[in-house]
């Protein structure tokens, strides 16, 4: 099967500017998570979707960060405006259930640079 | 809150000698627990999970793990290690309890890095 697409890999933008990452689960994937991991750190959850629902955003920075997921399906995650520390992975990963046995499939993620 | 800890940095170790890189966790209900592993460039690809039985789990690549819920642990094991497997692992738990739902938590990484 086909695995979750990421795009673009690469961003690089000054600060204060506007972002956005798009990613498509893998089909008939129900959840759908957005992680940040920062350089030499482990992935923070950003956001998870159920289907086109919210089932958790507590770590979303919401005064500069946005999330939606159109239809259940393809997501796209926002920043503005970019600081420097957003500079980081944006990893999107899906899971077939909300069965929580379920183990996520992660994409290979986009490295943005903030300068 | 659920948490996860991997209380090493890095790990090093040489070709042919076994690899052991340590998870502890914290959670509210019972654990379901899983290992990761991240190449350079590439996406968390998944190893192992122990949800329920028998708490010795194998997994990909020779890779197998053992659940321990006394010391709420969960070890990540090679008996032999390659020099292939040095990448980045991260072990990650969900919590069956309280409100955390399907939140999927990651340690902070553990850089292994096998020597020939």
């Amino acid at each position: 099967e086909a695995g979750v697409a990421q795009s673009p890999r690469y961003k690089i933008i000054e600060k204060r500017q506007s972002v956005a990452f798009w990613c498509n689960p893998i089909s008939g994937h129900a959840t759908l998570y957005w992680y940040q991991q920062i350089l030499g750190q482990g992935p923070k959850l950003l956001i998870q979707f159920q289907n086109n629902g919210v089932v958790d955003d507590s770590q979303l920075p919401k005064d500069r960060f946005s999330a939606e997921r159109l239809k259940g399906v393809d997501s796209t995650l926002k920043i503005q405006p970019a600081k420097l520390e957003d500079s980081a992975v944006y990893l999107c990963a899906s899971s077939s259930r909300s069965n929580i046995r379920d183990k996520a499939f992660f994409g290979q993620g986009t490295r943005l640079t903030v300068v | 809150a659920q948490s996860v800890a991997q209380p090493e940095d890095q790990v090093n170790v040489a070709e042919g000698n076994p690899l052991t890189v340590k998870c502890t966790y914290s959670v509210s209900g019972n654990p379901y627990l899983f290992w990761y592993v991240q190449y350079p460039n590439r996406g968390l690809q998944f190893l192992l999970k122990y949800i329920t039985g028998d708490n010795l789990v194998k997994g990909s690549y020779g890779f197998e793990a053992e659940f321990n819920k006394s010391q709420t642990s969960f070890h990540l094991k090679k008996p032999s290690a390659l020099v292939s497997d040095s990448a980045l692992y991260f072990c990650a738990v969900r919590d069956t309890g309280g409100a955390a739902g399907n939140k999927l938590t990651f340690g902070g990484g553990t850089r292994v890095l096998v020597k020939p």
